[in-house]
């Protein structure tokens, strides 16, 4: 069984703080993501990365980082922490996309952050 | 702008009602399709997929969507909903020109009361 784990299921934060978030896959993915999911929205991907210390900005990149020094590895930073990015923010891990081959990607628990 | 539109936003239903939730896309050319589900407390996990064949894809607990390409629809279907589906659903896509990414709809969520 594919496991994504993350380094906290709840978290509250302080205006300005800096924020790490922390994920973990088993399975050896290449790919790695970050969503946020909000009421309405949807998930709405933050970041991705393809390959150890490769990263790519997904369509909310804004007022985010992330770090990959580790295949396994995929953390999210907020820089200065916002109330506007109170949140679910979700992990998912894949292996690379191939053509007709089939492809999934795996969840973690989320992490619910309240920045206040 | 290309997306993924699920028009039900909520959707209430007694058991054994029949269900279809709706996803549309506007992406053209080759697009995978899937549906997750996120029940109350727990990881989103896949419900089904479709990536070539029969358009008709089966799923876990009942599911099945119908892939119809003329009109750019992957709705999700269940002929008698229990109490144990309440949960969110959302469809997704992996567009042909960005294979990198899932593009997710908004959700669907259900409530099945007894």
């Amino acid at each position: 069984d594919v496991k994504v784990t993350q380094s906290s299921r709840y978290l509250v934060k302080r205006t300005g703080e800096k924020v790490f978030l922390e994920c973990v896959q088993d399975m050896d993915h290449e790919n790695m993501f970050w969503y946020r999911q909000d009421p309405g929205l949807g998930l709405r991907l933050i970041y991705f990365s393809y390959d150890v210390k490769m990263k790519e900005k997904g369509d909310i990149p804004e007022g985010y980082s992330v770090s990959r020094e580790k295949k396994e590895r995929f953390s999210l930073i907020l820089e200065s922490a916002s109330t506007n990015q109170t949140s679910m923010y979700l992990c998912a891990s894949s292996l690379e996309l191939v053509p007709d081959i089939t492809y999934e990607q795996y969840f973690g628990p989320g992490t619910r952050l309240t920045v206040t | 702008a290309q997306s993924v539109s699920q028009h039900n936003h909520h959707v209430i239903l007694s058991e054994a009602a029949s269900l279809e939730l709706g996803c549309n896309y506007s992406y053209g050319g080759t697009v995978n399709l899937f549906w997750y589900v996120q029940y109350p407390g727990q990881h989103l996990q896949l419900l089904l997929k479709y990536f070539s064949g029969d358009p008709l894809v089966k799923g876990i607990k009942g599911f099945e969507a119908e892939f119809i390409k003329s009109k750019f629809s992957f709705n999700l279907r269940k002929p008698s909903v229990q109490w144990s589906d309440t949960a969110e659903y959302f469809c997704a896509v992996i567009p042909p020109s960005d294979t990198d990414k899932l593009i997710f709809g908004t959700g669907t969520r259900l409530q099945v009361f007894p």
